[in-house]
């Protein structure tokens, strides 16, 4: 089964308004942490926000919210007021315990967003 | 400027050919790890490193080799590269100091094995 699902392969969004980007994901450890990261078409990887398993509120880092809803075991990505630089890759990821008692970090196959003018 | 510095950043080989993907990090982490990243398929984490000496296998970790004999270097070795092997590859560091910092990552080192 997959750790992190996102189901939406490709996403348009109109300028200026707001879009949700879905992520559900599968563990039975309660201690995890999940991210958001955006991969332009240049490559790189940016973090965008991060939700704990313990974190009481929902994550908000300027236009980009996190919307957790733990007994569903979802983590989507809401983006206000989308800019036509939002246009990328976004990709959910979770932080997990290993049996070892490291962690490993597994990712999302990704959603493309693109953002029409 | 902190940052995760890999090399190259494009690489073009022969199947066989031994080949070194270097990665440094100058802000001290302690964690370091290895991914791949292929249309469809996201990114999948190939080695990890808690710390100096401590390495462990990810989820596709066949054919590929590590080492952490320093805290600031986890190089990426493939001994014998395949054309299966041909992808994108990521470094990425964090502190351990904090449960949620993020990964940092390196700009991508982009593989080709014919």
């Amino acid at each position: 089964a997959q750790k992190i699902t996102q189901t939406q392969p490709g996403m348009f969004v109109q300028e200026k308004e707001a879009v949700t980007l879905d992520c559900t994901y599968d563990t039975s450890d309660p201690s995890y942490g999940l991210f958001w990261y955006k991969q332009p078409s240049s490559g790189e990887m940016i973090f965008l926000i991060y939700q704990g398993s313990y974190d009481q509120q929902n994550a908000t880092e300027g236009r980009y919210s996190l919307n957790f809803q733990k007994a569903r075991k979802s983590a989507n990505l809401v983006i206000s007021a989308s800019q036509l630089g939002d246009s990328a890759m976004y990709f959910c990821a979770m932080r997990e315990p290993t049996a070892s008692g490291t962690y490993k970090y597994i990712f999302g196959t990704g959603t493309r967003l693109k953002v029409l003018a | 400027e902190a940052q995760v510095t890999q090399n190259p950043r494009y690489l073009i080989t022969v199947t066989g050919k031994k080949l070194t993907v270097t990665c440094s990090q100058n802000m001290n982490h302690e964690y370091m790890s290895w991914y791949r990243q292929d249309p469809g398929l996201g990114l999948r984490q190939i080695y990890y490193s808690m710390n100096v000496e401590v390495t462990d296998k990810g989820d596709v970790p066949e054919g590929y080799k590590v080492s952490r004999k320093e805290k600031r270097n986890f190089p990426l070795i493939l001994e014998s590269p395949s054309p299966n092997q041909t992808s994108l590859y990521f470094c990425a560091s964090r502190s351990s100091w904090s449960y949620n910092s993020p990964l940092h990552f390196g700009n991508g080192t982009r593989l080709t094995v014919t």
